[in-house]
């Protein structure tokens, strides 16, 4: 069972240049999600997806872009990649379709993106 | 905005002791709380769920109480072994719709044998 499968593992960009992140999940799992982990502060929240078809901004969603392709797989792309969006980049998946995890089911995670941008 | 805080970031405990991991939030009006696993280079994986009408919740030898009132959660972890060397994060969810998944910074353990 794959679970979260994110590509690729490594990834180092120049400034201005452009990528997609891919995130794929086999749980037949409604909600996706896309987070950065930066060191010393929490995970924070890019951009979600309730449903397939459906995508809403999150806490920092500027310089970001997403697709919702089908039920399987959410992708995050990077425009003009800049400095400040090295980070650690997670996709998670959730049963249900709120806009966070309400019910008994936790959410489950990808091993992640290390991106970093020259 | 919900604020969420584990200290100490780090912690260091000789094998057997018992671990004692705290998270604070500045809103009490949640839904739920998560304490999660991460181990280097990997993703997080979900340890233990508290919904917001529960006091506790317990996985073997891992016990995660939740007092709203004062805005605490406490992660115990019995007889602390080497495996448990992690990083641990908790999350906490809000109530309305807009409310996010707000994360901890997390507090990362080290179990020396």
């Amino acid at each position: 069972n794959a679970g979260v499968t994110q590509t690729p593992k490594f990834q180092v960009l120049k400034t201005g240049q452009s990528m997609t992140l891919q995130c794929a999940q086999d749980m037949n799992h409604n909600s996706m999600y896309w987070y950065r982990q930066d060191p010393g502060m929490g995970l924070r929240l890019i951009y979600y997806s309730a449903s397939e078809g459906t995508t809403d901004k999150g806490e920092v969603p500027n310089g970001y872009n997403v697709s919702r392709l089908n039920k399987r797989e959410f992708s995050l792309r990077l425009e003009s990649a800049a400095p400040s969006q090295t980070s650690v980049y997670f996709c998670a998946s959730y049963p249900g379709t709120t806009f966070f995890p309400r019910g008994n089911s936790p959410l489950h995670f990808g091993n992640g993106t290390r991106l970093t941008v020259t | 905005k919900q604020e969420v805080t584990q200290i100490p970031a780090a912690l260091s405990v000789p094998e057997g002791e018992n671990l004692v991991l705290n998270c604070s939030f500045t809103d009490s009006a949640i839904y739920n709380l998560q304490w999660f696993r991460q181990d280097p280079g990997k993703g997080l994986t979900s340890l233990l769920l508290i919904q917001s009408s529960q006091r506790e919740q317990t996985s073997g030898r891992l016990n995660a109480s939740l007092d709203k009132s004062s805005g605490r959660s406490t992660l115990y972890i019995a007889a602390s072994q080497p495996g448990d060397s992690a990083t641990y994060l908790c999350a906490v969810g809000g109530r309305e719709r807009d409310y996010k998944l707000s994360f901890g910074a997390g507090t990362t353990v080290t179990v020396r044998a």
